[in-house]
């Protein structure tokens, strides 16, 4: 059964880059068929798709985040991971990471996704 | 970006009642609309996609309903474990986006 696992600070500071990491298990992250998704979740803004990445490294960024949001991957340790520079408090949220499943068409949702974790921008 | 707006916000409810949920989008999106169930401290799962399709392993008292704007997620006979978030997603567009959510609690 695949599973996802976030990891990474809890707290970061204002102006900094906030890094997580997306451990996959039961499958590979190399996988013709997927994308892998960043989505987070704050109370000002519901949830809000970040980005995602194939297994050859080409990515799709939410032009809202775009310019912040670098995601990547590494096939060798079965992870992807996410770095959003310059945050503010508006970055404080639960960060998820999940598998973009396609089904032909624009038929695409995310299954499975990671518990999340939560990430605050203070200082 | 096209607006995700759940209907109602929060919602009490008893075991075997039936109960539905509505998604309406800004603009029409065919039938590329996908719920998910969200329990505190999990992680989110897939009910429905494509707007009416099972998703494997989710019980048949789930089902979908919709296309264009306007869809819903209905419950035929709620069951202990059904009391949780349930929020809406379109895949018509770029940026994917999400409905805001709606609670659904023990009445």
């Amino acid at each position: 059964q695949l599973q996802l696992q976030e990891s990474g600070p809890g707290l970061v500071k204002p102006s900094e880059t906030l890094s997580l990491t997306c451990t996959v298990s039961g499958g590979s992250i190399s996988s013709n068929s997927y994308y892998w998704s960043w989505i987070r979740q704050s109370p000002g803004k519901g949830l809000e798709w970040i980005g995602s990445i194939y297994y050859s490294g080409n990515t799709w960024y939410n032009p809202s985040l775009k310019s912040r949001v670098t995601i990547s991957v590494d096939t060798s340790k079965n992870q992807f991971s996410l770095n959003l520079s310059s945050v503010t408090a508006a970055d404080t949220a639960v960060y998820y990471c999940a598998r973009r499943n396609w089904a032909g068409d624009k038929v695409v949702w995310f299954d499975p996704w990671g518990q999340g974790t939560l990430v605050i921008v203070s200082s | 970006d096209i607006q995700m707006t759940q209907s109602p916000s929060s919602l009490s409810a008893s075991v075997g009642d039936r109960v539905t949920i509505t998604c309406r989008a800004s603009q029409s999106i065919g039938t590329y609309l996908h719920w998910y169930q969200h329990k505190p401290g999990k992680a989110p799962k897939v009910l429905i996609y494509a707007a009416s399709s099972l998703q494997s392993g989710v019980p048949s008292r789930f089902s979908g309903s919709g296309s264009g704007t306007d869809f819903t997620l209905a419950i035929s006979s709620l069951q202990p474990e059904d009391f949780a978030t349930y929020f809406c997603q379109q895949s018509y567009n770029t940026p994917y986006t999400f409905g805001q959510g709606t609670k659904l609690e023990i009445k």
